[in-house]
């Protein structure tokens, strides 16, 4: 069975840092996905960024970048120039040849002036 | 553009009372998935459609849980006698038909409270 880890409960960075969340996931598969949603408080989960294991190129959107080391089965999300509302949780999720999606417990993320 | 929407977005009832859920998915998306989420964890898998197809169901789904999507489109979600470790937010999420998956778009939820 596949497994996601995110040993990271609680993040902080100050506006305009940048701050880096840790994933790692187990699986046996060859082929397969990986994403970050963000779930801010009471509101509903967000996607935020998507990368196919078999792209060797890191997946960026905006300010948001991951740093894919597949042979080390480790995804962390890389946000730049913090914003406060990026404060949230991110799940780090993995979907193989099934179509579920497997999340990680989860990183909350606090942003301070 | 709409997005997956979920009815109620709260319940509270008693435990023993029967309660169902209702998801509405991005019309175009033939995939639809059923989530729990507990406080402070991440949301775990419950069941996928594909169109009116059920193809997978968790362990967590016990005999109380039932899920349909007649006509796939909307999806319901029913717990029978409901018990106080049932309480949780139920996500429903859907996805685009295709091979490469292109991440599943997700509703508010329901938050469900069994007394």
């Amino acid at each position: 069975a596949q497994t996601v880890t995110q040993s990271q409960p609680e993040m902080s960075v100050q506006e305009a840092e940048t701050v880096t969340l840790s994933c790692t996931y187990d699986t046996s598969e060859s082929d397969y996905y990986l994403f970050w949603y963000k779930q801010p408080p009471s509101r509903q989960m967000i996607l935020v960024i998507r990368q196919e294991a078999y792209k060797q190129q890191n997946a960026t959107e905006n300010r948001f970048s991951v740093n894919f080391q597949k042979a080390a089965k480790s995804f962390s999300l890389k946000i730049s120039d913090s914003q406060l509302g990026d404060a949230a949780m991110y799940f780090c999720a993995y979907t193989g040849t099934a179509s579920k999606l497997t999340f990680g417990t989860g990183t909350r993320l606090q942003v301070t002036l | 553009d709409t997005g997956v929407s979920q009815d109620p977005r709260h319940k509270i009832t008693k435990r023993g009372q029967n309660v169902t859920f209702r998801c509405d998915p991005i019309s175009e998306h033939n995939r639809l998935y059923w989530y729990r989420q507990t406080l402070g964890q991440g949301p775990e898998f419950l069941t996928y459609f594909q169109n009116e197809a059920q193809l997978e169901k968790s362990r967590l789904l016990s005999d109380r849980f039932s899920a349909e999507r007649p006509k796939g489109s909307f999806s319901t979600l029913e717990i029978q006698r409901t018990e106080q470790g049932d309480s949780a937010m139920y996500l429903c999420a859907s996805s685009p038909p295709g091979l490469a998956p292109l991440g599943q778009f997700f509703g508010p939820g329901t938050r469900l409270t069994v007394l």
